[in-house]
Formats: C-alpha cells, sequence, structure tokens
C-alpha cells in the first residue's frame, strides 16, 4: 500500500540558511500534518492543512512557513536556521471522509543543523 | 487542553513474556486516543486507535489496549513479546472539535531481552 513520502531523508544545514521539507500523502488524503520530534523528545504538532487551507496551528515557530498545494503535496519551508531545529520532521496525513485522528505518518526528514 | 502521560521511560522484558505499558490521559470527554510504535530511524506506526464502543481495542502485531474511563487509561498490553518488538512506544490522544492535532506522551522505550 502507498504511504506518506517526505523528501529529502536527510538534510544537513547551516545556522541561518534555509531549508525546504516535502510531503506526499498517500493518495485520497486531503489533510496533512508536520510534527516536530527533538531528539528523545515526543513529535509536538506544527501546522495542518485541510483541503490547501490552514487548519491548525501549533507550536510553529514564525521563521517557519507551510502551505499544501493543489496536488495536495505540502511544503514546510523553514529559515533563519538555527540549532535547536535540528530534529526529525515528520509529516502525517488523514483520508478524506475518514476519521480526521486516523493520521498515517511518514518516515520522517532528520535535519541536521550545524 | 489534552494531556497524555507515560509514566515508564523504559521497560525491560523477556521475550516470550507479557508487556503492559501505562498510558494516562487529561480530557473532559471522551477522547480519541492512539498507540504509535517507532523503531530507531523510522516513522510513527499506528498500532491501534480507540474511538468509541467496545473498550478493549485490537491491534496489529498482536497488541491490544483496553479504555478505561474510570482510570483515564488506554494501557497497551500485548500477551507474548517478541524480539522484534523492541522499539519506542508512544500514546496520543486526539480531542473532540475543531483542533485535529495529535497529543503525544513522551513514550516508553522497550527493551527485549533474549
Amino acid at each position: 500500500a502507498a504511504g506518506v513520502i517526505q523528501s529529502p531523508r536527510h538534510l544537513i544545514k547551516e545556522k541561518r540558511e534555509t531549508a525546504t521539507l516535502k510531503c506526499y500523502p498517500i493518495p485520497r488524503h486531503d489533510t496533512v500534518y508536520w510534527y516536530q520530534q527533538g531528539p528523545g523528545q515526543d513529535p509536538q504538532f506544527l501546522i495542518s492543512f485541510y483541503e490547501k487551507m490552514q487548519s491548525d496551528k501549533g507550536s510553529i515557530p514564525d521563521r517557519f512557513s507551510a502551505q499544501q498545494f493543489s496536488d495536495y503535496h505540502s511544503e514546510l519551508n523553514m529559515s533563519s536556521l538555527e540549532l535547536g531545529d535540528s530534529a526529525l520532521y515528520f509529516c502525517a496525513s488523514s483520508p478524506a471522509g475518514g476519521s480526521l485522528y486516523e493520521q498515517y505518518f511518514g518516515p520522517g526528514t532528520r535535519l541536521t543543523v550545524t | 487542553a489534552q494531556s497524555v502521560t507515560q509514566p515508564d521511560i523504559h521497560i525491560t522484558v523477556s521475550e516470550g513474556a507479557s508487556l503492559e505499558l501505562r498510558c494516562n490521559y487529561s480530557y473532559g470527554a471522551t477522547p480519541y486516543l492512539f498507540w504509535y510504535v517507532q523503531s530507531p530511524g523510522q516513522g510513527l506506526q499506528l498500532l491501534l486507535k480507540y474511538f468509541s464502543g467496545d473498550t478493549l481495542v485490537q491491534g496489529i502485531k498482536g497488541f491490544e489496549a483496553e479504555f478505561k474511563r474510570s482510570q483515564s487509561s488506554f494501557n497497551l498490553r500485548k500477551p507474548s513479546v517478541h524480539w522484534s518488538d523492541a522499539a519506542e512506544y508512544f500514546c496520543a490522544v486526539g480531542a473532540h472539535g475543531s483542533a485535529r492535532q495529535l497529543t503525544f506522551g513522551s513514550g516508553t522505550q522497550l527493551t527485549v531481552l533474549p
């Protein structure tokens, strides 16, 4: 079965650089969520999109922005990167017409800021 | 706001032994409850979920969980652990209403001894 695809899987950036993370949801899933998992931490919700509109916002820094495109893929843009942004970033998707809480997670993008 | 507590940071069991991972939640109404498993460097895989109905839910890989409203608990169990079950386990809660994000517990690291 198709799963959530995230790219890149690994990313190394320097402080103050920018990064773009991409997420391709499972086909026919219309809701996308972004989570950040710091080392030894639990995943923290950042932001979500439903039908290309932002639906909820969590603890996302102002330096980060995200959007969902017409093909339902989503991109998380991160600017002025800080060392503390080093984390595993997960994308999850939910099926259209299904439970909004049935979230399927991708493998994550590991961002390292040096 | 909802919250999740996983009291056990690390649990060690012998292969073939039974397992119970504890999860307590705080929420004013009946929540949506989930257990996810994360292997090292991997994404989050949904083991099982509770939305309503039968309080004993069956999941994948032989896991089950029981929702106990009176104890605000949703403990995960498995009658006989396999070495491949070694991983980190996260309990999560999703609240009713417009908020769609999941709130995760801090996780329980499971070690399986041969």
